[in-house]
């Protein structure tokens, strides 16, 4: 079975300061990485994906996560936050794009 | 916005009833899947439908069941509901092909209370 495990319930934050939201997950077998991003009083988008190749992977945002697969991690990181930034973040993980499991998650408060 | 369409978008029933919550998928994807997020919780992962017939399947019983028509939109139904049952039912539509990468768009939720 798998499973995700996002540490920080909330994190706040200043404006331009950086962040990192962490994800660890479990797994026997090789995985595909998600990180979705909520927006209040919006639903669930996709903010970047692992699936293979580079280990560091790119949203149009400025997030960047990279997989570590012998600490079984997947954090998000952005070297300086916006306002905007301010949503509910959510790790998933799945092996075969058939079954999907969610973090969760973790509300990062970005304060002027 | 995601074209990924739920309906109703509130429900209120109370327990032992059933309820059937209705999802149309984005135009051209072929998969669906159904989440359940309980207030203060990640989205846990219901059952997907994949071309009509169930793809796979969490940690659910099996009062929880689903439907997927030709045209790719889906039923969830729940039935003998319990309190506990009371969540924001999320769809999120994809397309799963060989060799193609599996993106899944959220539909908004239904909101479904059990009194």
């Amino acid at each position: 079975a798998q499973s995700v495990t996002q540490l920080d319930s909330q994190v706040p934050v200043f404006e331009e300061a950086p962040v990192e939201l962490r994800c660890n997950y479990s797994s026997s077998v090789s995985v595909y990485l998600f990180w979705y991003v909520q927006y209040p009083n919006q639903g669930l988008q996709l903010l970047l994906k692992y699936l293979s190749g580079s280990t560091l992977v790119e949203s149009i945002n400025g997030f960047e996560a990279e997989f570590n697969k012998s600490q079984t991690s997947f954090h998000l990181r952005k070297p300086s936050v916006h306002i905007s930034d301010t949503a509910e973040y959510f790790c998933a993980v799945s092996n075969n794009f058939n079954k999907f499991y969610f973090g969760s998650g973790t509300k990062l408060n970005v304060k002027p | 916005e995601t074209g990924v369409t739920q309906s109703p978008t509130h429900l209120i029933k109370t327990r032992g009833q059933q309820v059937t919550l209705r999802c149309s998928s984005q135009s051209g994807h072929n998969t669906v899947s159904w989440y359940q997020q309980a207030l203060g919780q990640g989205p846990q992962f219901i059952f997907q439908y994949y071309r009509e017939e169930e793809n796979g399947r969490g940690n659910f019983p099996p009062r929880f069941s689903g439907l997927q028509f030709p045209n790719y939109s889906s039923e969830l139904n729940v039935n003998a509901l319990e309190l506990d049952d009371s969540a924001l039912y999320l769809c999120a539509s994809s397309f799963l092909g060989q060799g193609s990468t599996d993106t899944q768009y959220f539909g908004p939720g239904t909101r479904l209370t059990v009194l």
